[in-house]
């Protein structure tokens, strides 16, 4: 069964800290994993995807297969990171999205 | 247009009626997927349209659940005969096309149902 295991409901950290978002996920082919992000009163939308190897906003996700993850991290949050994250699977040949849980990360000053 | 939109935005229903929600894809998208959020959840896929086929309704949790998108644009969700459970933030989000690894799916605001 496709599933996606965020561990964590909350994190916080304090301004300049290191940040590491963890995602798990069960597929049995190659996936394609994304991160969207909903800042307070906006709408879910896309932070990065696996595929394109890129760092938005200073944030970046490595593909491990062998350990199933797709962890994201930043070296240095910022309070305007706080948010919901939720990381996300999609099976080959099909867009549908599998959603882990979320995490709320809060950076304090 | 500016992005995807939905309405109404809040909807509260006794239990036992129908409801019907509407999403406004962003202009010229092929592809629209309505999802269910439970509080304190992550989005659950309902179905999916290419244009106005329906692809994949594989996520609808019962035969209450009926998706239509008759013109290959907007799409409404009803929901006949309300229960407690159906109770969530429906979202729909809409992409340009079958893109694969690169798809990016754009979110609508939700509508919050609560049923009473």
């Amino acid at each position: 069964a496709q599933r996606v295991t965020q561990p964590e409901k909350l994190l916080s950290v304090f301004k300049g800290a290191p940040v590491e978002l963890k995602c798990n996920y069960s597929y049995s082919g190659s996936p394609e994993l994304f991160w969207y992000v909903q800042y307070s009163r906006q709408r879910l939308q896309l932070l990065l995807r696996h595929i394109s190897r890129e760092s938005i906003k200073g944030f970046t996700a490595d593909l491990n297969k062998g350990e199933t993850s797709f962890h994201l991290k930043k070296p240095f949050a910022q309070e305007e990171d706080s948010a919901m994250y939720y990381c996300a699977l999609s099976a080959y040949n099909t867009d549908k999205l599998i959603f882990g849980t979320g995490t709320r990360l809060q950076v304090f000053p | 247009g500016a992005g995807v939109s939905q309405s109404p935005r809040y909807k509260v229903a006794k239990r036992g009626q129908d409801v019907a929600l509407r999403c406004d894809p962003i202009s010229g998208h092929v592809s629209l997927f309505w999802y269910q959020q439970a509080l304190g959840q992550g989005p659950e896929f309902l179905t999916y349209f290419q244009n106005e086929a329906q692809l994949d309704k594989s996520g609808l949790p019962s035969d209450r659940f009926f998706a239509e998108r008759p013109e290959g644009s907007v799409s409404t969700l009803k929901i006949q005969r309300t229960q407690q459970e159906d109770s969530a933030v429906y979202l729909c989000a809409s992409s340009p096309t079958l893109s694969g690894p690169y798809n990016e799916q754009f979110f609508g605001p939700g509508t919050r149902l609560t049923v009473l």
